[in-house]
C-alpha cells in the first residue's frame, strides 16, 4: 500500500529557528493530515489539508499541498523545546477506509 | 478522562504466549483502528472496526485476533508470542470512517517478547 514519505529522516534546530519537514507520496489523495508523536506517547493530530486546498495555518504551524508534485510540507514557525518530537504525514487513498502513515521526521530543537 | 485508553501499557511476555490488549475509548466514535509502529517507528494500520464490523485486515497473521465486543472497545489478542511481535501497538478512533477523520490515538502498549 502507498506511504508519505517524510524527508529528512531527523533534523536538529536551535530555539527560535523554522523547522520545515517534507512529505512526498505516490497516488491520487483525497486529504493529507500531519501528526506529532511525542517521546513515548500516541500520535496527535495537528492539522487536515484537503486535495483542493494549497496552504493551510494553524498557530505556528503551516501547511502546503502541492498535488501536481505529490508533496507536502509542515512549517514550524520560531520552534521551542517542547516542539521536539517526531512528526508523521498521512495520505488516505481515495476509496480506502483509513490512513496511511509516512516513517516520519525526528525534529529536535535545543534550548 | 482518557479519551483512548489502552490496557497494559508494559506487556512482557516469553515466546509462545498468548496475550492480550485492550482499547477504549469514550469519544462516542463509530470507528477504532489497531496499529503496529515497529522499532524504526513505522507505523502500520492492522486493523479497523466501524460499528462493531471489520472494515480493514491487512496482512497480519492470523495469530492475531481482534475482537469489538461493542463500539467503545477493540481489544487485540496474540496467540503463540514471537519474537518479531516486539512492537508498540496503539489503538485509535475517528467519529466515522475515511481518510478526512481526525484520528485519536491511545499511549500505546508496549510489548515486549523474549
Amino acid at each position: 500500500s502507498q506511504q508519505g514519505e517524510e524527508d529528512p529522516q531527523a533534523l536538529s534546530i536551535q530555539e527560535g529557528e523554522n523547522a520545515t519537514m517534507n512529505c512526498s507520496y505516490k497516488t491520487s489523495i483525497n486529504n493529507l493530515q500531519w501528526y506529532r508523536q511525542n517521546s513515548g506517547r500516541g500520535l496527535v493530530h495537528l492539522i487536515l489539508i484537503r486535495s483542493n486546498e494549497r496552504e493551510k495555518h494553524s498557530g505556528r504551524l503551516r501547511v502546503t499541498l502541492d498535488t501536481s508534485k505529490k508533496s507536502s510540507s509542515l512549517l514550524i514557525t520560531a520552534s521551542r523545546a517542547a516542539d521536539t518530537a517526531s512528526y508523521f504525514c498521512a495520505t488516505d487513498l481515495s476509496g480506502y477506509s483509513t490512513l496511511t502513515f509516512g516513517k516520519g521526521t525526528m525534529l529536535l530543537v535545543s534550548p | 478522562d482518557t479519551a483512548v485508553s489502552q490496557t497494559p501499557k508494559y506487556l512482557v511476555t516469553q515466546m509462545g504466549n498468548d496475550k492480550s490488549i485492550k482499547c477504549e475509548q469514550n469519544l462516542g466514535h463509530d470507528t477504532m483502528y489497531w496499529y503496529k509502529q515497529d522499532s524504526k517507528k513505522f507505523l502500520k494500520i492492522m486493523f479497523s472496526y466501524n460499528n462493531k464490523e471489520l472494515i480493514i485486515n491487512e496482512t497480519v497473521p492470523n495469530r492475531f485476533s481482534p475482537k469489538s465486543p461493542d463500539k467503545a472497545h477493540l481489544n487485540l489478542h496474540i496467540n503463540s508470542l514471537e519474537l518479531g511481535d516486539s512492537a508498540v501497538y496503539f489503538c485509535a478512533s475517528s467519529h466515522q470512517r475515511g481518510g478526512q477523520e481526525t484520528q485519536y490515538f491511545g499511549p500505546g502498549t508496549r510489548l515486549l517478547v523474549l
